[in-house]
């Protein structure tokens, strides 16, 4: 049983640019959740998603958007980057009966340049 | 604002001590709280969950404590590895609310 995955690895943008990482959760989780974690410091959460809508969002402005298709993989799309966009971007998934066993995937190393 | 803190930022101790992990929150009112384990590119493995009503939890070498009232928690784990070595987390969820608030983590080393 796959666990939750994330794509890319590693990503390095340019400021300005626009970025989309993906998320797929682990099977039979219908809910995603995406975190930004700066370097030396805990993850901040972004938002959630369960049934394709937006379910919860933290304090992140409108440039930070994401999506969730009909199979809950989700997407988390950042535009206009800048510099202090760069993090390690984790997705969770859980089941939305069962929030607090929430299941983390490796994450996604961006780096703006 | 909830605040969550973790000290020490780093810690490095001999195999086969027993240590504590210290995280603190400024708002008792939490529904739970987590510790976790972090391993680069690993992501994020949850330890232990221990719900407000409940004073501890223990799995294998490791044991989570919590006082609401004094807005602490501890891990303790016995005789260290150096497998344990990893960075740790603890995070707190308030009452009707779903995100996680995170500390900072400690960044432990155990050394051969």
């Amino acid at each position: 049983d796959a666990g939750v995955t994330q794509s890319p690895t590693h990503l390095i943008k340019t400021r300005g640019q626009q970025v989309t990482l993906r998320c797929s959760p682990k099977s039979g989780h219908d809910t995603v959740s995406w975190y930004q974690q700066a370097l030396g410091q805990g993850p901040q959460f972004i938002f959630q998603y369960y049934e394709e809508e937006e379910r919860q969002r933290g304090n992140f402005p409108d440039r930070f958007s994401g999506h969730q298709f009909p199979n809950y993989s989700s997407e988390l799309n950042v535009n206009a980057l800048l510099l202090g966009d760069s993090a390690l971007y984790l997705c969770a998934s859980s089941l939305v009966s069962v929030q607090y066993e929430q299941y983390f995937g490796p994450g996604t190393r961006l780096t703006v340049t | 604002k909830q605040e969550v803190t973790q000290i020490p930022a780093a810690l490095s101790v001999p195999e086969g001590e027993n240590l504590v992990l210290n995280c603190s929150f400024t708002d008792s009112a939490i529904y739970n709280l987590q510790w976790f384990r972090q391993d680069p590119g690993k992501g994020l493995t949850s330890l232990l969950l221990i719900q407000s009503s409940q004073r501890e939890q223990t799995s294998g070498r490791l044991n989570a404590s919590l006082d609401k009232s004094s807005g602490r928690s501890t891990l303790y784990i016995a005789a260290s590895q150096p497998g344990d070595s990893a960075t740790y987390l603890c995070a707190v969820r308030m009452d009707s609310n779903y995100q996680l608030i995170w500390g900072a983590g400690t960044k432990l080393i155990i050394k051969p």
